[in-house]
């Protein structure tokens, strides 16, 4: 089954930019993730989906701000203009034909 | 718009039951793959099981397997959890979670309800 690995941590300043990774275990690049951002005492919530062409969707409401790109067997979620309300922890999420499968999460911290 | 309700958490003593309900509405239920996913006090995301939209197949992370049973009332369009033995590492939030596919297969997650708290300690 795959493996997602993520940076325990991230931090920028307000206003600026920052790009969080998601990487897939080998054997498992091609495979599509999903972006969820998890503010402090809140519930999940889903952002985006990151495909291997680097293609993404987001989800309803999620700013312009938020992008998603990749590259081989790197996910990326970059966040523009950061403002104060994004920092939380960020999660990668993927699937096989029996399992889900989360990253540990990088918690973001905005300076 | 959709929404799931997760209800059932409380305190339980170890080696007793529980069972977790998740009301959904605002979508065809019975189309999606819907899972239940939960996050003990300050730690990540764990995936616990899925269940597919027809009920007939369902899934399960070692931890909890044989132990929980995931199931579904596309009647009544809730999920459910029965949780049995349960132990201190079962403490944590249970979310449900709906597939973002309408094939009725694992997905990944598009809508996260707001969870339930679920305590086992004596």
């Amino acid at each position: 089954q795959p493996v997602l690995t993520q940076s325990s941590s991230a931090s920028a300043s307000l206003g600026s930019s920052v790009k969080l990774t998601c990487t897939l275990s080998s054997g498992h690049s091609s495979y599509i993730i999903a972006w969820h951002q998890q503010q402090p005492g809140k519930a999940p919530r889903y952002l985006m989906k990151v495909e291997s062409s680097g293609s993404y969707n987001k989800g309803s409401g999620v700013p312009d701000r938020f992008s998603g790109s990749s590259s081989g067997a790197d996910r990326y979620l970059t966040i523009s203009n950061l403002q104060s309300e994004d920092e939380a922890d960020y999660y990668c999420e993927t699937w096989d034909t029996n399992t889900q499968v989360f990253g540990g999460g990088t918690k973001l911290t905005v300076l | 718009e959709v929404q799931l309700l997760e209800s059932g958490g409380g305190l339980v003593q170890p080696g007793g039951s529980l069972r977790l309900s998740c009301a959904a509405s605002g979508f065809t239920f019975s189309s999606y793959a819907m899972s239940w996913v939960r996050q003990g006090p300050g730690k990540g995301l764990e995936w616990v099981s899925a269940v597919r939209g027809s009920g007939g197949v369902t899934n399960y992370a070692d931890s909890v397997k044989g132990r929980f049973t995931i199931s579904r009332d596309n009647s009544k369009n809730t999920l459910y959890l029965q949780m049995i033995s349960l132990t201190a590492d079962d403490t944590a939030v249970y979310y449900c979670a709906k597939a973002a596919a309408s094939s009725g297969g694992i997905y990944y997650m598009d809508v996260w309800g707001k969870g339930t708290t679920v305590t086992v300690s004596s």
